[in-house]
Order: structure tokens, then C-alpha cells, then sequence
């Protein structure tokens, strides 16, 4: 079964560092998302991405965050200067088409660690 | 008011209950229902999309009111391998057509 990679499925960084979370989503997939879940809260949306660029973004996608489609197949999101507050479980996820109506497949997640 | 609103649990119940999960969200724009299932440190997984018209999958069921804006899920002859976190999910025109917005999940522990 086709399935969405991310890695890695943990780093720790410091605050301050940028970090580069990367995703292999479904390779027939057309629309990619990134969302992020800190622990014991709700899975929240930071970006939707197609076509080669951004299609949506929410309050907390700000300057320090980028995505990238760098080659056909992985699909990148970048935080600048990490903050205490970055510790999340980030997940990947793609769509075949756009988010209605269809099923959203994620990645395993990767856990950030900001100290 | 939260766009997607459920409750946390957790709800404990035996092996072959029948048990309901309520969700509600709050714009009535919101065009796509889905339920998601969430385990302990993984990704969401879909369980399935609900339709207008209501839906079944197996021993689950799945009823969308779009009146009073209300979901809801119910898991008949409940197993050990129910036990997980449910995510009430929209999606749709001014929740933002190309995302999904999640509830807090109603986490259920089902005992032998």
C-alpha cells in the first residue's frame, strides 16, 4: 500500500537552530499538507501546497516557516529559528485531490524537540 | 467557539458495548465530515467519511446533521482494538477548502 515517509522521525535541536523536516508524499498525489499536533492537543493545520506553491496557510505558518517541493518527490518544511514553543509531532500528508471530500494520508509523524 | 468541537473523554466501556461519540462544529459552511482514528504518538487514519445521508462500515455508523451541525459516530460490538483517539473532522469553504480542521478527539479505552 502507497504510504506517505517522513524523516526524521525525531530531532532535537536548540533553540534558535533551523531545522528541515522532510516528506515523501504519495507519488499520484497532487496536493500536500503540513500539520503539526503539540502534545495532548488538537492536530492543527500549517500549509496546503500544490502546484508548487502555496495554496493555503494558517495563522502559525509565519516568516520563520517555509515548504519546498525541491525534486519530483520530497516535499520539505523548514522552521528558521526553532522556539521552545516548535516542540510538536509534525505530520505530512497528501491528497490525491484537494481536501474535500477525499482521504488525507499521513506520514508517521516527526517529533521535534526544541531544548 | 471552537470549530470543531467534541468531548475529550476518555470514555471506558467492556469489550461488546456499544458506544457514541458526539461532535459539533461551527460553521455551517463546512462541507466535508470525516471521522479519523488517532493512536497513542501516530498519525491519523481515516475511518471514514460521512455522508449526508448517514453511513455505515461494518460495526461502525456514522450520521451527519447539518441542521443542528452535529456528528456522530457509533461503534457496535466493541473490541480491544478500538481503543484509540476518534478525530471529528471538516473540511470546506471557509473552514479553508484545502484543509482539514480537527477536534480535540474523544479518546476510548475499551476493556476485556
Amino acid at each position: 500500500e502507497p504510504e506517505v515517509t517522513q524523516t526524521p522521525s525525531h530531532q532535537v535541536t536548540q533553540m534558535g537552530q533551523e531545522v528541515i523536516l522532510r516528506c515523501v508524499p504519495i507519488s499520484n498525489h497532487l496536493y500536500f499538507y503540513w500539520y503539526r499536533q503539540i502534545l495532548g492537543q488538537k492536530v492543527e493545520f500549517l500549509v496546503s501546497f500544490y502546484n508548487n506553491e502555496i495554496s493555503e496557510k494558517s495563522e502559525i505558518f509565519d516568516d520563520q516557516f517555509s515548504v519546498e517541493r525541491p525534486d519530483g518527490s520530497n516535499f520539505t518544511l523548514k522552521i528558521r529559528s526553532t522556539k521552545l514553543e516548535d516542540s510538536a509531532m509534525y505530520f505530512c500528508a497528501s491528497t490525491e485531490v484537494g481536501a474535500m471530500n477525499t482521504e488525507a494520508f499521513f506520514g508517521q509523524g516527526t517529533r521535534l524537540t526544541v531544548v | 467557539r471552537k470549530e470543531v468541537e467534541q468531548d475529550p473523554g476518555p470514555f471506558n466501556v467492556p469489550e461488546g458495548a456499544t458506544v457514541a461519540f458526539n461532535c459539533t462544529y461551527s460553521n455551517s459552511a463546512s462541507q466535508s465530515f470525516f471521522w479519523y482514528r488517532q493512536d497513542c504518538r501516530k498519525e491519523p487514519k481515516l475511518l471514514m467519511s460521512v455522508y449526508s445521508s448517514g453511513n455505515e462500515d461494518g460495526r461502525f455508523t456514522a450520521q451527519l446533521n447539518r441542521a443542528s451541525q452535529y456528528i456522530s459516530l457509533l461503534i457496535r460490538d466493541s473490541k480491544l482494538s478500538d481503543s484509540a483517539t476518534y478525530l471529528c473532522v471538516v473540511s470546506g469553504r471557509d473552514t479553508g477548502f484545502q484543509k482539514l480542521v480537527f477536534g480535540t478527539g474523544t479518546r476510548l479505552l475499551v476493556s476485556p
